[in-house]
Formats: structure tokens, sequence, C-alpha cells
């Protein structure tokens, strides 16, 4: 399976505080991922990275920020947390070039804002 | 807009076999993943169709038309581990991944 962690698991937050969540990745992918899971909807991409420094937006990026300081980490922050962002949150990773590309998905971060 | 179908839930009895479905209406396409998700884990990589035909893994098939805009997942011999939700995910000519709401599999003894 492919090295990716995230933390925490879990996490209840109150509206209007700020939350970071991080994705580690010990596979030295260049694409970092983050999604969010609700239900009825399919995987909804907010940020994603390409290297270093480098992020781009996804559909649903509103109220989300991303940094990516090193290979192995990505994190996401809400700079002030709302009961819409209330969801269950992946990373993944890839690296375009191989065979066909698959993402690997972290394990979720499930996000309860209160 | 860009649109992934997929039904919502199936059941599906132990040892038989069951199709997933899934129709996309995309801006180009360049290949279509099919993951299965067990209830509060993450996605797994099942299955990539990038041209039309059948692909077989064992017991699960994955079969794709592209002038159709149509996939299907197969699962032969199912066993109850095989409960999870299948998700359909399409490259679209941005090679942006569209996702489909998932398919909830449900299979009873």
């Amino acid at each position: 399976d492919a090295g990716i962690t995230q933390s925490p698991r879990h996490k209840v937050t109150e509206t209007g505080t700020p939350v970071t969540l991080r994705c580690h990745q010990t596979e030295n992918h260049r694409y970092m991922y983050w999604y969010r899971q609700d239900p009825g909807h399919g995987l909804r991409l907010i940020h994603y990275s390409y290297g270093v420094k480098d992020t781009d937006k996804g559909e649903v990026s509103d109220g989300y920020s991303v940094s990516r300081s090193k290979t192995e980490d990505f994190l996401l922050t809400l700079e002030s947390a709302t009961s819409s962002q209330t969801s269950v949150y992946f990373c993944a990773i890839s690296e375009p070039g191989q065979d066909t590309s698959p993402l690997h998905f972290g394990n979720g971060t499930r996000l309860t804002v209160t | 807009g860009q649109n992934i179908d997929q039904p919502t839930e199936m059941t599906a009895t132990e040892g038989a076999i069951v199709q997933i479905n899934c129709t996309y209406q995309t801006s180009g396409f360049n290949g279509l993943f099919w993951y299965q998700q067990h209830a509060g884990e993450a996605p797994t990589f099942l299955s990539y169709n990038v041209l039309d035909g059948l692909e077989e893994k064992g017991r699960f098939s994955s079969f794709l038309s592209r002038s159709k805009g149509y996939s299907y997942l197969l699962l032969k011999e199912l066993q109850m581990k095989d409960s999870a939700s299948y998700l359909c995910a399409v490259v679209d000519s941005n090679y942006q991944l569209i996702w489909g709401a998932g398919t909830k599999l449900i299979i009873k003894p």
C-alpha cells in the first residue's frame, strides 16, 4: 500500500476557528490532492499540488488554502471553519507517467464543525 | 456540464454475479477508473480502461464503450467482503478526474 498518512483522523471544531489537516507521504510522488466526500456527491477536488510550492485550485476551493513546502507534506487549512465544511477529507497522491497513474488515498479525516 | 451517473444502491446474493453501470458525459475522455470503498475507509484502485472492451482481473472485470459513454464493473462469485461502494471516475480532456457519487453494493447471504 502507498505510504500516506493523514492527521488527525477525527476532529471536532467550532464555527469560526481555523483548522489545519496534514497529509504526509513516503512515496516521493509529485502530485498530491485534497478531496472532500459528502453523501450523495462524488469526491470533489479542493486543491492539488504538482510540486513543492506549486499548487492550484480545484472545483470547491472557496474557504480553503493549501501549502506544500516539502515533497512529502501537503497541508489543508480552513481559515474560518463553517458548518458546510463538515465532511470527510481525503488526501491522495499520484505519479503521472506510471502506467495508469491511479490515485492512492489516505485513510481520511472526519471533520465536524459545530 | 460534466456528469457521471451510477445507481445509488444495489443488492445481490453471495455467490452470484452483479453488474454496476456507469454512464458519463464529459468534455473529452482520457480513461475511466473504478475504485472500491469500504465503509469508513479510503477508496482503493480496482481498474482502469482507456480502450473499448473488457479488462478482466480475477473475479472483477471492467468494460468500456467510448462511443456510448458507458462502462460497467462486473463482479463474479460475490463474497460478503465485496459489500462496499464502487466509484466510477472519468479523466476528461484536461486530465481532471470527474467522480460519480458511487454505488453502494449490499451482499446478502
